[in-house]
């Protein structure tokens, strides 16, 4: 399977900045989504992050607050804008190969807003 | 590293001993199931999966149990150690012409075994 390289591995950022997260794959990949993972909850998926077009996002996510870049099919970033407390979360990045449908997923961003 | 298990049910079991997780999925459409351990401090890590057309799966020393009747996956493992403590997510997907279909996750169970 894939390995994924995800950094920062962990921040703590000032309320109303921003933090943009890299996913990094070893291999081209199909699929790329970006997940939050609140403290104590099950993974969210906020989007699909599209090679060559705008990322498709779940009802409740936006684009504005999770802008998702995707140049070609080895990288894609995650940016979380305007920070407050309530985004204080885990992101992980997670990638499947066409017709693998065993996700893989990185180790996961723990993001503190402060 | 902090826990991601800290408001989720709670499985104690003896080491050395069976454990049961149970699952309750939501769409009777879903066609696959995979099971997730998370570690601390990790990303969730493919476990088993399953297919509709099965009802049963075995790997090393886990066994995927699947009852579409009343919705309800579970997993047992055999033997329990201490290094499977860690949250497992049960995942759905439904059925779909190929490629990506999305991937909806369970609410998730911490696994404590006792030395």
């Amino acid at each position: 399977s894939a390995v994924i390289s995800q950094k920062p591995s962990r921040d703590i950022c000032q309320r109303g900045t921003s933090l943009t997260i890299q996913c990094q794959v070893d291999s081209q990949v199909t699929m790329m989504f970006w997940y939050r993972q609140q403290p104590g909850q099950s993974l969210t998926l906020i989007a699909t992050a599209n090679q060559g077009s705008e990322a498709t996002y779940e009802s409740g996510f936006v684009i504005d607050k999770f802008p998702i870049s995707r140049p070609n099919l080895t990288f894609s970033t995650l940016t979380v804008s305007n920070m407050s407390p309530e985004d204080s979360s885990i992101y992980l990045c997670s990638v499947s190969g066409q017709l693998n449908y065993g996700y893989t997923f990185g180790s996961g961003t723990r993001l503190t807003v402060v | 590293g902090e826990s991601v298990g800290l408001h989720l049910p709670t499985l104690s079991v003896q080491e050395g001993d069976n454990s049961i997780i149970n699952c309750a999925y939501s769409n009777s459409a879903s066609d696959y199931f995979i099971w997730y351990k998370q570690e601390s401090g990790k990303g969730p890590q493919f476990i088993i999966d399953i297919r509709s057309n099965m009802d049963k799966r075995q790997g090393q020393r886990v066994t995927v149990l699947l009852n579409k009747t009343v919705k309800h996956l579970s997993l047992q493992i055999a033997a329990t150690q201490p290094g499977d403590s860690a949250v497992y997510f049960c995942a759905e997907l439904p059925q779909g012409s190929g490629g990506y279909q999305k991937v909806t996750f369970g609410t998730g169970t911490k696994l404590q075994v006792i030395p």
